[in-house]
């Protein structure tokens, strides 16, 4: 069953402005990931967070985790028209485990 | 980074042929594989890990018989959709770790859109 269960289901924004997404999952994890996915490609890693992290950042990316809510946020700042895809979290739960991916966001940034 | 490289891209074929798709980690050993199938607008759903040298574990309600898995190198696993039928027409995607890189984070292929006649 799926883990992680993202929302927004679709975003649509203007160039220059900020994204975020949220992940909600079920159960304890090691770390989360987020995932990027160009329409009829494959997914690329984003950046990952451990559980014992509550926030992350990598370029215009900053990922927040909250271990007690069991949720997690995606924020892209100054969006750009080429960050138009789809946006999954995914859930590790012993830190090699197979990874259980949320429905996804899709985010369409207008130029 | 680690790449992974999956083909054929785009596969179109007839109702009760079989199709093989390969999946090549191109930098790096792969003991483990994974398999994905994705449907339109849809997440990923994890129909197999196939192991090198040993049988693939299915995910429960994949058929074993219907999608075969060969992992008989460390570089190379492949997915065989056997018969196929208009509802095996999916998108296909393969994935490893790097156990250079901490085996955390997968690397995913380009992936297979299927489409069977």
């Amino acid at each position: 069953s799926q883990q992680g269960e993202e929302d927004p289901q679709a975003l649509s924004i203007q160039e220059g402005e900020n994204a975020t997404m949220n992940c909600s999952y079920k159960t304890s994890i090691n770390n989360l990931q987020w995932y990027r996915q160009n329409s009829g490609r494959g997914l690329v890693h984003l950046i990952l967070i451990r559980s014992n992290e509550r926030e992350k950042h990598s370029g215009r990316l900053r990922v927040t985790l909250d271990t007690s809510k069991k949720s997690s946020s995606l924020l892209i700042t100054a969006s750009r028209a080429a960050d138009t895809a789809s946006y999954f979290c995914a859930t590790d739960a012993t830190g090699y485990s197979t990874l259980t991916f949320g429905k996804g966001t899709m985010l369409l940034v207008s130029p | 980074g680690a790449v992974v490289s999956q083909h054929p891209s785009r596969v179109i074929c007839k109702s009760g042929t079989s199709v093989k798709i390969e999946c090549r980690s191109l930098d790096f050993q792969a003991t483990t594989m994974f398999w994905y199938r994705q449907f339109p607008k849809q997440s990923l759903m994890l129909m197999a890990t196939s192991n090198e040298g040993s049988k693939a574990t299915y995910e429960q309600g994949v058929e074993k018989d219907k999608f075969l898995i060969n992992h008989a190198s460390l570089t190379l696993s492949t997915l065989t959709v056997t018969s196929a039928h208009p509802e095996d027409s999916s998108f296909y995607i393969c994935s490893a770790r790097d156990p250079g890189q901490n085996n955390e984070k997968l690397f995913f292929g380009s992936g297979t859109q299927l489409s069977v006649l």
